[in-house]
């Protein structure tokens, strides 16, 4: 069966700094990968994937994931973080079976 | 206009009552979903349909029923209202199936409903 973890509950970064929210996955097959990100009282929303190709996604707000096969990893980057980055961080993966989510990392970005 | 919208966006009742929650979507999806998102934020998928079928029926106790009346609109239903159904219940949307090669699609959510059991 397909798996999600993300081993921190909390990542705590100082505005400006660059942020790390760490994903692991496992899954048979070739896995499609996601991050999403929550804010209070609101739906999640979709912030990149990974399908295939170029290791390094690019997606919205300035986000960015690296898909490592041999670590079984894609870990949500930005290179600075904002405030209004604070927010609950989902990663979550496909494989033969329905999208399977993280349980989330709080991100907090103090000012 | 919103994607995905859910009504009613708070519900507040007792135990033992029936209560439905409704989802409509306009992004022109074939695939729509029910999560349940408990008080520790883990995110599980309850059920999916597809063009007005059932697809996916995760172990949930047959007290939710799910229904789909167009492709479009997706309500769940739950009978018999417990604690522990004390949640925030997702809709969500996909282009297409959330499996294999056609899984690819991003889901869109709707900002959820917020489920108290007195």
């Amino acid at each position: 069966a397909q798996s999600v973890a993300q081993p921190e509950d909390q990542v705590n970064v100082a505005e400006g700094n660059p942020l790390t929210v760490k994903c692991t996955y496992s899954v048979s097959g070739n896995p499609y990968l996601f991050w999403y990100v929550q804010y209070p009282n609101r739906g999640l929303q979709f912030l990149l994937k990974y399908i295939t190709g170029d290791n390094l996604v690019k997606g919205s707000y300035g986000f960015e994931a690296e898909f490592n096969k041999s670590q079984t990893s894609f870990h949500l980057k930005k290179p600075s973080a904002l405030v209004s980055d604070s927010a609950l961080y989902f990663c979550a993966v496909i494989g033969n079976t329905p999208l399977v989510f993280g349980k989330g990392t709080r991100l907090s970005v103090i000012a | 206009d919103t994607a995905v919208s859910q009504t009613p966006k708070y519900l507040v009742t007792q135990m033992g009552n029936d209560k439905s929650i409704k989802c409509e979507q306009n992004l022109g999806h074939d695939t729509m979903y029910w999560y349940k998102q408990d008080s520790k934020k883990f995110l599980k998928i309850m059920f999916s349909y597809n063009n007005k079928e059932l697809i996916i029926n995760e172990t949930v106790p047959n007290r939710f029923s799910p229904k789909s009346p167009d492709k479009a609109h997706l309500n769940l239903h739950i009978n018999s209202l417990e604690l522990g159904d004390s949640a925030v219940y997702f809709c969500a949307s996909s282009q297409d199936l959330p499996t294999g090669g056609r899984g690819n699609q991003p889901q869109h959510f709707g900002d959820g409903t917020r489920l108290s059991i007195l």
